[in-house]
C-alpha cells in the first residue's frame, strides 16, 4: 500500500447524469476526507469519515452529493443529476487515528458537459 | 475575507534565489499545513506545524501563533521547486482543513 488511490482519474459526463468516485485510503488510516478544488482555487472541505461514520459535512455538500464508507475502508462519493458547476477536481485524503498528517490522492477530475 | 490568506499569489524567481511565501489566518487553529501541488493535481504534504520552526532539506517552515502567521522558505531554489504551494489550517474543534488559494511559484533556470 503505497498511498491513497482514487478512481477514476478523469471523468467526463453529460449534465444530469450520476457519477460515482472511489477512494482507497492508506490501510491503517481510519480518517478519510473528501475535498473539491476548482481551477485557480485552493481545495474546499466536503466531508469527513472516522471509520465508517460520517462525522462532518460541509454546507457545500448539497442533497445531490452523498458519500459512504461502508466498512471503514474505501469510500465512494456520488453526485446525482450533475450540473456544470460540479466540474472540479475531487480530492481524497486520509490520516491516522491520532492525527499526524494527511496523505492526499491524485484526485478525480470531473468535467460536466 | 478568506480565513486563510496567502501572498504572493504568483511568484517568478531565478534559480538559486531565496523564496518566501507567507500565510496569514484569522481563526483559532490546532495545526497549520504547508502542501505542494504539482500540475495534474497531486498534493504532497510538506510540513505540519503547531509552533516554532521545522526544516526539511532546503525547505523551512515557521509559524507565529500570536501573530497568526506562517512562512515557507525555500533556499537555493531550483526549477523543480516550481509548483503551487498551499497553506491550510486545521481549525480548533474541526477536522477538515481550510485552505488558502495557493501561491504559484515558477523558478526559472
Amino acid at each position: 500500500d503505497t498511498g491513497v488511490s482514487q478512481d477514476p482519474r478523469h471523468k467526463i459526463t453529460k449534465r444530469g447524469q450520476n457519477v460515482t468516485f472511489r477512494c482507497d485510503p492508506i490501510s491503517e488510516h481510519n480518517r478519510l476526507y473528501w475535498y473539491r478544488q476548482t481551477l485557480g482555487q485552493g481545495p474546499e472541505f466536503l466531508t469527513y469519515f472516522q471509520n465508517e461514520a460520517q462525522l462532518e459535512k460541509s454546507r457545500l455538500l448539497s442533497d445531490r452529493f452523498s458519500a459512504e464508507r461502508p466498512k471503514g475502508s474505501f469510500s465512494t462519493l456520488e453526485i446525482q443529476r450533475t450540473e456544470q458547476g460540479d466540474s472540479a477536481m475531487y480530492l481524497c485524503a486520509s490520516s491516522l487515528r491520532d492525527y499526524y498528517g494527511y496523505t492526499f490522492g491524485s484526485g478525480t477530475r470531473l468535467t460536466v458537459v | 475575507k478568506n480565513e486563510v490568506e496567502q501572498s504572493p499569489q504568483n511568484l517568478t524567481a531565478q534559480e538559486g534565489e531565496f523564496i518566501t511565501i507567507n500565510c496569514s489566518y484569522s481563526v483559532g487553529i490546532s495545526a497549520l499545513h504547508w502542501l505542494q501541488q504539482h500540475p495534474g493535481g497531486g498534493i504532497v504534504s510538506l510540513f505540519m506545524l503547531s509552533s516554532g520552526k521545522k526544516k526539511h532539506g532546503r525547505l523551512i517552515a515557521t509559524i507565529n501563533i500570536q501573530e497568526k502567521h506562517s512562512s515557507l522558505h525555500i533556499t537555493a531554489s531550483h526549477p523543480r521547486d516550481s509548483a503551487v504551494y498551499i497553506c491550510a489550517v486545521r481549525r480548533g474543534g474541526a477536522d477538515g482543513l481550510t485552505f488558502g488559494k495557493g501561491t504559484h511559484l515558477i523558478i526559472q533556470p
